[in-house]
């Protein structure tokens, strides 16, 4: 696609549900990566992706996140358990290779959870 | 550690100049990049600097000193759709480190 796709764009959540983000990144991107945003605060590094290997994961804050890439494009974050600390925005953005940091990450408008 | 720091806000008046300052601590730095956000909107690349000095697009120009692990980010004839916040960030290990945030808010 011409951008980075993010669905949900918002997600109300019971706390203690699963939840599942979806991201497309442009096409030919081999690069991804998840952030996490909260109310006027910084981008906080979650993970990830060279092709489908997540090579860097050390941002996930716990057990309870994870995350996939299939097909060298759709990538799904997944919360489960979510609690209320969880609540914020989530970004995605994809690069065409990892080096090309040069020319910048094309980030999605987010995934904005609340988990009540 | 790895950390960058920004002010948290900075007013200005359209039609001026205003600088927004980055200073970091890390160790193997490549190169500092400047984004821009609107409020409620998709992170944007606004430029990036690998080697001292200036760099211009247009009215944004962006500064680095390596030695003073400092950098600038330079917004010329300011308008109101300028108002957003912009952050700094450094690569590290291949991703982005991000600094808080600074919110620009332009005054008519």
């Amino acid at each position: 696609g011409a951008g980075v796709s993010q669905s949900p764009s918002n997600k109300v959540t019971e706390k203690g549900k699963d939840v599942e983000l979806r991201c497309d990144p442009i096409s030919g991107h081999t690069a991804l990566y998840w952030y996490r945003q909260s109310l006027g605060q910084g981008l906080e590094f979650l993970i990830y992706f060279q092709g489908n290997s997540a090579p860097d994961k050390s941002g996930l804050p716990s057990d309870r996140f994870s995350a996939e890439r299939t097909g060298e494009s759709v990538s799904t974050l997944t919360i489960q358990r979510t609690q209320q600390e969880d609540s914020a925005v989530y970004l995605c953005a994809s690069s065409l290779r990892l080096e090309r940091v040069r020319v910048g990450y094309t980030f999605g408008s987010g995934t904005r959870l609340t988990v009540v | 550690g790895q950390s960058l720091e920004q002010p948290s806000e900075v007013t200005a008046v359209e039609g001026a100049i205003v600088q927004i300052n980055c200073t970091y601590q890390t160790s193997g730095f490549y190169g500092l990049s400047w984004y821009q956000q609107h409020d409620g909107g998709a992170p944007t690349f606004l430029s990036y600097n690998a080697l001292d000095g200036l760099e211009e697009t247009g009215r944004f120009s962006s500064f680095l000193s390596r030695s003073d692990s400092y950098g600038y980010l330079l917004l010329q004839e300011l308008q109101m759709k300028d108002s957003a916040s912009y952050f700094c960030a450094f690569d590290s290990s291949y991703k982005l480190i991000f600094g808080s945030g600074t919110r620009l808010l332009v005054r008519p």
